[in-house]
């Protein structure tokens, strides 16, 4: 069974650094993509970054580029997306989601990380 | 960037009736288009991909069709559990991206 399972919620300081995990299982993760969505409050869903753990291609939304940082560790099958300088604007769910075999399309999704920033 | 606008923002429904959702995109995404159900609390759910293929486990009452710029969701014989936000999304170009979201409520 395939799963991805992120970290928990977190409450940041503007300008402190983050990192959120989604752990996977049940397929082999070097082998296909995996992305992170942003849901803010209230909002829809915005597509931020892809990347494929094999051989490390990354396609960033030009929104995002710069913003975060996309990685993988192969070793223990899992995902972060990280920031140096999180911002208020960057309160938001974030979604982990794993593309159907040889498509794009988001089949399996993470629970969510909360992520709140407020001084 | 591929621009997706899904009409109308807030559709309400009745049970046992139809509903249409429509995504209209900048430009020609082919077939390249999924829709999720979001209920709240809860990450999306695939539904459709390629702009007509029900995911696993998907009941029949939900279709999708369209091509190129025009694409639409309809869900026949409404149930209450169908009462959530739907988007859409192309993975025709990157960066790939959603809809805005339609709120299906009750009447």
């Amino acid at each position: 069974e395939v799963q991805l399972v992120q970290s928990g919620a977190v409450v940041k300081k503007p300008g402190e650094s983050l990192t959120i995990s989604c752990k996977t299982s049940g397929y082999s993760f070097s082998n296909y993509w995996i992305g992170w969505v942003r849901q803010r409050p209230g909002k829809g869903l915005e597509w931020m970054v892809i990347l494929y753990p094999y051989d490390s291609d990354t396609r960033y939304s030009p929104s995002f580029q710069g913003q975060v940082t996309i990685s993988a560790d192969q070793s223990i099958s899992t995902a972060f997306l990280h920031w140096t300088s999180l911002k208020a604007s960057d309160t938001a769910v974030y979604y982990c989601a794993r593309p159907s075999v040889g498509g794009f399309d988001f089949v399996y999704w993470g629970q969510g990380t909360l992520v709140t920033v407020s001084s | 960037d591929i621009v997706l606008t899904q009409s109308p923002a807030t559709l309400s429904v009745s049970p046992g009736e139809s509903a249409t959702v429509s995504c209209r995109a900048s430009q020609s995404i082919s077939i390249n288009l999924a829709w999720y159900q979001q209920k709240p609390g809860q990450a999306p759910r695939l539904l459709i991909s390629s702009a007509s293929t029900r995911a696993t486990g998907v009941p029949a009452r939900f279709s999708g069709s369209g091509s190129g710029t025009e694409f639409t969701l309809t869900i026949s014989s409404l149930q209450s559990q169908d009462l959530a936000i739907y988007h859409c999304h192309q993975y025709d170009a990157w960066p790939h991206t959603f809809g805005q979201g339609t709120k299906l409520d009750l009447k």
